[in-house]
């Protein structure tokens, strides 16, 4: 176990609508971290945020937003879903400054049909 | 443009036998970890290596990290179907971590 946790593990929806994802990092991680990992396909990288504050953006499209709330635990917004963002989504903590190693929650699974 | 390339991309070996992954960046990295992922779970961390040229033992398992701080590589000796499952380098700059392209090791009985 992690100590990371993302609900829900498994998400159907259909396409246009919006979904939240939400993960709680690990007691003490000050950074969440969100990546997406489609079909045999590598982690992508979407945003990073450091007690509460976007810290970094990777490819992350306009559709998808999100945000980390006081007590650390953050939420992942995707709306007018497309087939394509069918995907695994990902959520990792890590510590402040001196704690290096990322930590992986179990994924949320979600499915655009 | 990835940051972390790693090869081979994909490997299928026979058990016992033994094998490298290579993770290459031209970039400098405080830190660099490696993952093993399993289908349809999360990426669990196997190490962390900080020190250029530090090597690291996990039983089976050798990491390395280049002189540089550059570059990693990780060696199983002896593969077992257990070890089956994607590899991934990520290397730490500051608050951020950059993930490698993935290594798929399949390990057959």
């Amino acid at each position: 176990d992690s100590g990371v946790t993302q609900t829900p593990k498994h998400l159907i929806t259909a396409t246009g609508q919006r979904v939240t994802l939400r993960c709680s990092p690990r007691s003490g991680d000050l950074s969440v971290y969100w990546y997406q990992q489609s079909l045999d396909q590598g982690l992508q990288f979407l945003i990073q945020y450091y007690n509460g504050e976007e810290r970094a953006k990777g490819n992350i499209l306009e559709r998808f937003s999100a945000q980390q709330f006081p007590d650390l635990h953050s939420e992942l917004n995707l709306s007018s879903l497309e087939l394509g963002d069918s995907a695994l989504y990902f959520c990792a903590s890590s510590g402040g400054t001196g704690r290096v190693e990322a930590f992986f929650g179990q994924g949320t699974r979600l499915t655009v049909v | 443009t990835q940051l972390l390339e790693q090869s081979p991309q994909f490997l299928s070996i026979q058990e016992g036998e033994n094998l490298t992954v290579y993770c290459n960046s031209s970039s400098v990295f405080s830190s660099l970890q490696w993952y093993r992922q399993e289908p349809g779970e999360g990426p669990v961390l196997l190490v962390t290596v900080v020190t250029g040229g530090e090597v690291k033992k996990l039983k089976r398992l050798t990491f390395q990290f280049g002189d540089a701080r550059k570059d990693s590589s990780l060696h199983i000796t002896a593969a077992q179907t257990g070890d089956t499952g994607l590899y991934l380098c990520a290397g730490a700059r500051g608050n951020q971590f950059y993930f490698g392209t993935g290594t798929s090791l399949t390990v057959i009985p």
